[in-house]
């Protein structure tokens, strides 16, 4: 079982939807729980992180963490089109860090 | 604020041939520095990561090698290239020490291909 999953999709919404990107993770101990956004041919953005459980919210942008399922979520409120790109979360505990496979997301104009 | 430098952002080599990818980072001092390679639909694989000047783990036995000359700066290389080395290779940091588990910063990656 892989530290953190994330479900690949591919993801395509219309403009202005609500999207829900999740993922699960394995570890308890997990510290930081982080949200990378990475456009084609570029790095890795990070986009939000969250320090143990809870909410953060940052403009049209969700981050949740709920540990008693292991379950991560991003949500995009008014999806658009420059929000296509591929999402990938993350965990850590000390300096290990883990990462999702990423969620390919388009929002169609 | 903190930069981090990544070049060349392509590259295309002969099999056999050498590599030296070179990241540097400014604005922060004694970050750990990290090394990824990021196949399709596989996700980022570290490669090696480094705590400070002249400490290198390598997380999976390779071709590669990686090497910290400077606090800041941190290179990766090969001295005979394989078709199986090409992929996207990305650099990060993060802080360091007692900050450690904090989130890594990317940076736009080089993209290796073998010929």
């Amino acid at each position: 079982q892989k530290e953190v999953e994330q479900d690949p999709g591919p993801l395509s919404v219309p403009e202005g939807a609500i999207v829900s990107l999740n993922c699960t993770y394995s570890n308890s101990a997990f510290q930081y729980f982080m949200w990378y956004r990475q456009y084609s041919r570029k790095g890795p953005e990070l986009l939000m992180y969250t320090y143990s459980s809870g909410n953060k919210e940052d403009g049209r942008f969700t981050a949740q963490v709920d540990k008693s399922s292991k379950y991560i979520s991003l949500f995009i409120r008014d999806s658009q089109p420059s929000d296509s790109a591929t999402y990938l979360c993350a965990a850590n505990t000390g300096n290990q860090f883990y990462f999702g496979t990423g969620t390919s997301l388009t929002v169609i104009p | 604020s903190q930069t981090i430098h990544q070049w060349p952002a392509t590259l295309v080599q002969p099999v056999g041939s050498p590599l030296s990818l070179e990241c540097t980072v400014e604005g922060t001092s004694n970050p750990n520095l990290y090394w990824y390679r990021q196949a399709a639909g596989r996700g980022l694989q570290l490669l090696f990561y480094s705590v400070g000047i002249g400490q290198i783990s390598s997380e999976v036995p390779q071709n590669l090698s990686a090497s910290r000359p400077q606090d800041r700066q941190f290179i990766l290389s090969s001295k005979k290239l394989l078709l199986s080395d090409s992929g996207f290779y990305l650099c990060a940091w993060g802080r360091g020490g007692a900050r450690s588990n904090q989130p890594q910063h990317f940076g736009d990656g080089t993209r290796l291909s073998i010929l």
